[in-house]
């Protein structure tokens, strides 16, 4: 079954203003990670959280988890128009390191 | 960072024909492996672990004959399209687990994928 369901599908906003991504997962993880696709391109790893942590910062990105509601948000501030990309949550079941990847939210970030 | 190098970026080749791809971590080194596909504006599908020095695990539904994976080094994976047909045509993306402790080795590094078309 697909594990981590972002929403929104599709989010566009103008430079400045932040952009919230969420994602929900039906199984239990040890971690759950957010990554970063331009278009035709790989991956980049943003930010791992942990499952007993519940919120965690790295620069301009924000990441709550909430293993009682089985879900996370993607927090980006100020966002600039270099932020236009893919934003995948990825689960983490403990199984050999094996990632679950949700559908994805694209985001347009507009100068 | 971890680098991750994938080749070729982009292929295009002729039914019945097969096509290799690798996917070498640059400046660590990797037991595990992973191959991924990606459709337009769709999620990434594992399609196997590959583990260095053992047969490659295959998730339900993927052909092992038709998708050969070989991990001959702890830095070079290989993925190799067999008889490839027009279905298989897709975006293929590969990525690479470090070898260390935990702090290092639970989050992924990424080539920059295949692009494989077939006519």
């Amino acid at each position: 079954s697909q594990q981590g369901e972002e929403d929104p599908q599709a989010l566009s906003i103008q430079e400045g203003e932040n952009a919230t991504m969420n994602c929900s997962y039906k199984t239990s993880i040890n971690n759950l990670q957010w990554y970063r696709q331009n278009s035709g391109r790989g991956l980049v790893h943003l930010i791992l959280i942990r499952s007993n942590e519940r919120e965690k910062h790295s620069g301009r990105l924000r990441v709550t988890l909430d293993t009682s509601k089985k879900s996370s948000s993607l927090l980006i501030t100020a966002s600039r128009a270099a932020d236009t990309a893919s934003y995948f949550c990825a689960t983490d079941g403990g199984s050999n390191y094996k990632l679950t990847f949700g559908k994805g939210t694209l985001l347009t970030v507009n100068p | 960072g971890a680098v991750v190098s994938q080749h070729p970026s982009w292929v295009i080749c002729k039914s019945g024909t097969s096509v290799k791809i690798e996917c070498r971590s640059l400046d660590f080194q990797a037991t595990t492996m992973f191959w991924y596909r990606q459709f337009p504006k769709q999620s990434l599908m594992l399609m196997a672990t590959s583990n260095e020095g053992s047969k490659a695990t295959y998730e339900q539904g993927v052909e092992k004959d038709k998708f050969l994976i070989n991990h001959a080094s702890l830095t070079l994976s290989t993925l190799t399209v067999t008889s490839a047909h027009p279905e298989d045509s897709s975006f293929y993306i590969c990525s690479a687990r470090p070898t260390g402790g935990l702090a290092t080795n639970e989050k992924l590094f990424f080539g920059s994928g295949t692009q494989l078309s077939v006519l």
